[in-house]
């Protein structure tokens, strides 16, 4: 069945580390996304790719990194700059520049947790 | 700046008692609504799209409804498995999501 993998599920952070996020998609969409959510929150566009090699900023880009070397691969950095990183973050897909019926399809999330 | 304001934040329902969401939007060139089932711990789950006022989608319990300046979820006769939180999403040039509502379904 074609989706979106996230892992791991659960990852704990210390202070001062960077750590990556994994983002994996079979469903041969262009554009990926990130989102973080925090509780009473909306969904936090982070950056988004609508092409290989190519990536932009969302509205709260600090403090991360991404890459985009594969179609199917949307790997998130959680850098030490990122001061307050406790969040659930979402990546999610779609088709043809954002011109899918369903919107965007979605993993099932990385909840992380600075220790 | 284009907004996406859900209401309730919060509501609580008795087993088979209806009642309807709120997705209300600033438009600047909208190019689809849609609503997300979120259960907790996982990411949203597609439940509908809706392109232009009028337009009407049902799925079991379920009907979602768009006017020009807002969406309607309403839930009929909910079950306990109807809990969770409700995402809207309008995109412009990219999804903008609102904060949700968090339905709890009581037996």
């Amino acid at each position: 069945d074609g989706g979106i993998t996230q892992s791991p599920k659960y990852l704990f952070r210390k202070e001062g580390q960077n750590v990556t996020l994994s983002c994996e998609q079979n469903l041969n969409h262009d554009a990926m996304y990130w989102y973080r959510q925090d509780p009473g929150q909306g969904l936090r566009l982070i950056y988004y790719s609508q092409i290989v090699n190519d990536f932009q900023k969302g509205d709260i880009a600090e403090g991360y990194s991404v890459s985009r070397e594969k179609k199917e691969s949307f790997p998130l950095t959680v850098t030490s700059a990122q001061k307050n990183p406790t969040a659930f973050y979402l990546c999610a897909s779609t088709d043809g520049l954002g011109q899918g019926y369903y919107g965007y399809t979605f993993g099932s999330g990385t909840r992380l947790t600075v220790v | 700046e284009d907004q996406v304001t859900q209401s309730p934040e919060a509501l609580r329902l008795q087993e088979g008692e209806s009642s309807s969401l709120n997705c209300s939007y600033t438009v600047s060139g909208l190019r689809g609504l849609f609503w997300y089932r979120q259960d907790p711990g996982k990411g949203p789950e597609f439940l509908f799209t809706l392109y232009s006022a009028g337009e009407e989608k049902e799925k079991e319990r379920l009907k979602a409804t768009l006017t020009k300046k807002e969406s309607f979820l309403h839930i009929t006769a909910p079950k306990p498995e109807d809990s969770a939180t409700y995402l809207c999403a309008v995109r412009f040039q990219k999804l903008v999501f609102g904060t949700g509502t968090r339905l709890l379904v009581s037996p």
